[in-house]
């Protein structure tokens, strides 16, 4: 069974440095979709970047961007410049190509400090 | 993308009764899940609801408990069932993209239930 774990339940980063969150899964499949959620306090998640498995270059989507290491099974989450309203809980989650069914991981809660 | 509304937002309830969530979104879509975020964890997928056919639960959740109406391509709803403090827990409503897209899913705002 596919499983997503997300070792640091929390981190700290200083306002305007980068910050990296770690995710690790375990699949047999070869075809697959990752994800960063993000869930501010509001509870509202917000999608903030996707890999497709078959890609090899790294997903970037302005300050965020990823480290797919396909091999390693590894998918971290790079946020440069951090800013406060970056604060949030952020998941990583995981999708079977041609399916709907995403396996979340546990979540790590990003602090901001001013 | 969607713009998923839920309703209610938040609810306290007593042991025994059952609280029917709505979920609405902007636009027509193939699928609509529901998932269930206990305190401080991850989500969990109770189930897949289906127009036009019964809802697909996952392992570990019912119908009996968790029944799911699909009335069309824009809105679904959610009962807990004869509630219990174990139900207490964050409700969220989520579909897949127009046409059926599974790149992307999107998500309500979550409906907090508290079960005294």
């Amino acid at each position: 069974a596919q499983t997503v774990t997300q070792s640091q339940p929390e981190m700290s980063v200083q306002e305007a440095e980068t910050v990296t969150l770690s995710c690790t899964y375990d699949t047999s499949e070869s075809d697959y979709y990752l994800f960063w959620y993000k869930q501010p306090p509001s509870r509202q998640m917000i999608l903030v970047i996707r890999q497709e498995a078959y890609k090899q270059q790294n997903a970037t989507e302005n300050r965020f961007s990823v480290n797919f290491q396909k091999a390693a099974k590894s998918f971290s989450l790079k946020i440069s410049d951090s800013q406060l309203g970056d604060a949030a809980m952020y998941f990583c989650a995981y999708r079977i190509s041609g399916t709907y069914k995403y396996i979340f991981g546990t979540g790590t809660r990003l602090k901001v400090l001013a | 993308s969607a713009v998923i509304s839920q309703k209610p937002s938040r609810d306290i309830c007593q042991r025994g009764t059952s609280l029917t969530i709505q979920c609405q979104v902007d636009s027509q879509v193939t699928m609509m899940f529901w998932y269930r975020q206990q305190p401080g964890q991850s989500l969990t997928l109770i189930a897949t609801a289906n127009q036009g056919s019964e809802a697909t639960y996952e392992s570990g959740f019912v119908i009996d408990k968790f029944p799911i109406s699909r009335p069309n391509l824009t809105f679904s709803t959610l009962t807990v069932s004869n509630m219990s403090p174990e139900d207490s827990s964050i409700y969220l409503c989520s579909s897949g993209g127009a046409s059926g897209r599974y790149n992307e899913q999107f998500f309500g705002p979550g409906t907090r239930l508290t079960v005294l």
